[in-house]
């Protein structure tokens, strides 16, 4: 799977968007990127995936830029209850390796009032 | 809303001892998964069943390591002898198949002195 390179840390204020980068420039055509975050002493959460188009639900929307090389998860009006650490991750829908997802470091969001 | 199911929550053992964890996944999810979180590291995949085979378990220490999920449903993660490296969280989730989404348990911490 291919790799994927996140910030380390972002802060963002009550209310307004968190834009939350991610890099995975290695992707290939099969590759689906997929987005968690896990709250402190929880589990991980799912929160969107897409392979090339846009996507929006009710948590995130999530923008995948042309060539596919990075995309940006967007909340759009962020709570004190959304800080978590983000996971972007890049992996293979098919045969064994079918859901398999490889967490890195992620981004520490913090919203602060 | 179905949840993952794991027990204990927390366990604390001496280091060669026996410990084993419990998973009870969403009704009707066909894969299961077990991870191990280091504290301030992404999950790792340690297992993956399909139904009661194992798809995946590169990444299992099988020689202090078993896991079974005999009927296809609940599984049993079992750790012998365990170490002082093996303190991490221990997470479950599931899957329905052919989804993308894993719905992950609250975890067990586990502790080894």
């Amino acid at each position: 799977d291919a790799k994927t390179t996140q910030p380390p840390s972002m802060d963002c204020a009550e209310g307004r968007a968190a834009n939350l980068p991610c890099n995975h420039s290695t992707i290939s055509g099969n590759e689906y990127v997929y987005w968690y975050r896990q709250i402190h002493s929880q589990g991980p959460q799912y929160i969107i995936h897409g392979l090339k188009n846009n996507e929006t639900n009710e948590m995130a929307s999530l923008i995948i830029t042309e060539d596919r090389k990075s995309s940006t998860l967007i909340l759009p009006h962020a709570t004190l209850r959304d800080t978590a650490v983000y996971y972007c991750i890049v992996s293979v829908a098919g045969g064994t390796s079918y859901g398999k997802l490889t967490f890195g470091q992620g981004t520490i969001l913090t919203v602060h009032p | 809303e179905a949840e993952v199911a794991q027990s204990p929550r927390y366990k604390i053992t001496e280091k060669s001892q026996a410990v084993a964890f419990w998973c009870d996944p969403i009704s009707g999810h066909a894969t299961l998964y077990w991870y191990r979180q280091i504290l301030g590291q992404g999950p790792e995949l340690l297992v993956q069943f399909q139904d009661e085979s194992v798809v995946d378990d590169s990444q299992l220490p099988k020689d202090r390591f078993s896991a079974e999920r005999l009927k296809g449903v609940d599984s049993t993660l079992k750790i012998q002898p365990a170490e002082l490296g093996d303190s991490a969280m221990y997470l479950c989730a599931s899957s329905a198949l052919a989804r993308f989404e894993q719905f992950f348990g609250p975890g067990t911490r586990l502790t080894v002195l």
